[in-house]
C-alpha cells in the first residue's frame, strides 16, 4: 500500500463545479504540499500545510492531522484548471518526501 | 530571476552510458531535491541537500550519485546508465525545509535504450 493515498485518480467536471481531490497518507509528517502539474509537464507548487485550512484564490486546502487526511477543493472551476494534482508529505523528523500518484484534472467548457 | 534551470531538456543514452543532468537555482536557496517521475507513477525523492557540501539520501538513491560545492549547482550523475533509469528528471529547491514551498525546474527527459 502505497503511503500516500489520492483519490479520485481521474476527475472530469464542467466548468463552474466545485471540486474535491483527497489525500491520506500513513506516516508521521511535518508537512503537507498540493502541487500542480500543468499539461506540458511543468510542477507548480500550490500550498503547504502543517494544519488547518489555507486559501489562495478559487483554491482551499485543508488537512486533519488527527485523521491523516488532506482536500484541495476548487471552487467556480475553469477549464485553465485542467492538470494533474498531486499531493506529498515530508515525513516527521527527517527531509524526505513522498508523493501520491496525482489526480487528473479535466473541466470542461 | 531565471528559478531553477535544468539542462539538457531530452537525451537519450545507451545502456552503460554515463551522464550528468545539470540544476541551477539562482534564488539562493539552501535546499535542494532531485525527483524522478516515471510514467503514470508518483514522484520519487532521489537526492537531497540541505546547502553546500551536505548531501543525502532519498527514497531511491541507487544508481545515481549528487555533489553540492555551491549554493547554486546541484548536478546529478548517472553512471552506468540502465533501461529502468528512463524517466523525467526534476530538479527542485526551496528556501528551507519543511514548511517552505519548492520551486520545480521543468524537467529533463532521459531515455535509456
Amino acid at each position: 500500500k502505497n503511503e500516500v493515498e489520492q483519490s479520485p485518480q481521474n476527475l472530469t467536471a464542467q466548468e463552474g463545479e466545485f471540486i474535491t481531490i483527497n489525500c491520506s497518507y500513513s506516516v508521521g509528517i511535518s508537512a503537507l504540499h498540493w502541487l500542480q502539474q500543468h499539461p506540458g509537464g511543468g510542477i507548480v507548487s500550490l500550498f503547504m500545510l502543517s494544519s488547518g485550512k489555507k486559501k489562495h484564490g478559487r483554491l482551499i486546502a485543508t488537512i486533519n492531522i488527527q485523521e491523516k487526511h488532506s482536500s484541495l477543493h476548487i471552487t467556480a472551476s475553469h477549464p485553465r484548471d485542467s492538470a494533474v494534482y498531486i499531493c506529498a508529505v515530508r515525513l516527521y523528523n527527517n527531509n524526505d518526501m513522498r508523493f501520491g500518484a496525482g489526480t487528473r484534472l479535466t473541466v470542461k467548457p | 530571476n531565471a528559478g531553477v534551470t535544468q539542462t539538457p531538456k531530452f537525451r537519450i543514452l545507451k545502456i552503460g552510458q554515463s551522464m550528468t543532468l545539470q540544476c541551477t537555482q539562482d534564488m539562493n536557496h539552501n535546499y535542494m531535491y532531485w525527483y524522478r517521475q516515471d510514467p503514470g507513477m508518483g514522484l520519487k525523492l532521489i537526492y537531497y541537500s540541505v546547502g553546500a557540501g551536505i548531501t543525502d539520501k532519498g527514497e531511491v538513491p541507487n544508481g545515481y550519485n549528487v555533489s553540492r560545492s555551491t549554493t547554486e549547482d546541484f548536478p546529478l550523475r548517472l553512471e552506468l546508465a540502465a533501461p529502468s533509469q528512463t524517466s523525467v528528471y526534476f530538479c527542485a529547491s526551496s528556501v528551507q525545509g519543511s514548511y517552505y514551498e519548492q520551486y520545480f525546474g521543468p524537467g529533463t527527459r532521459l531515455t535509456v535504450t
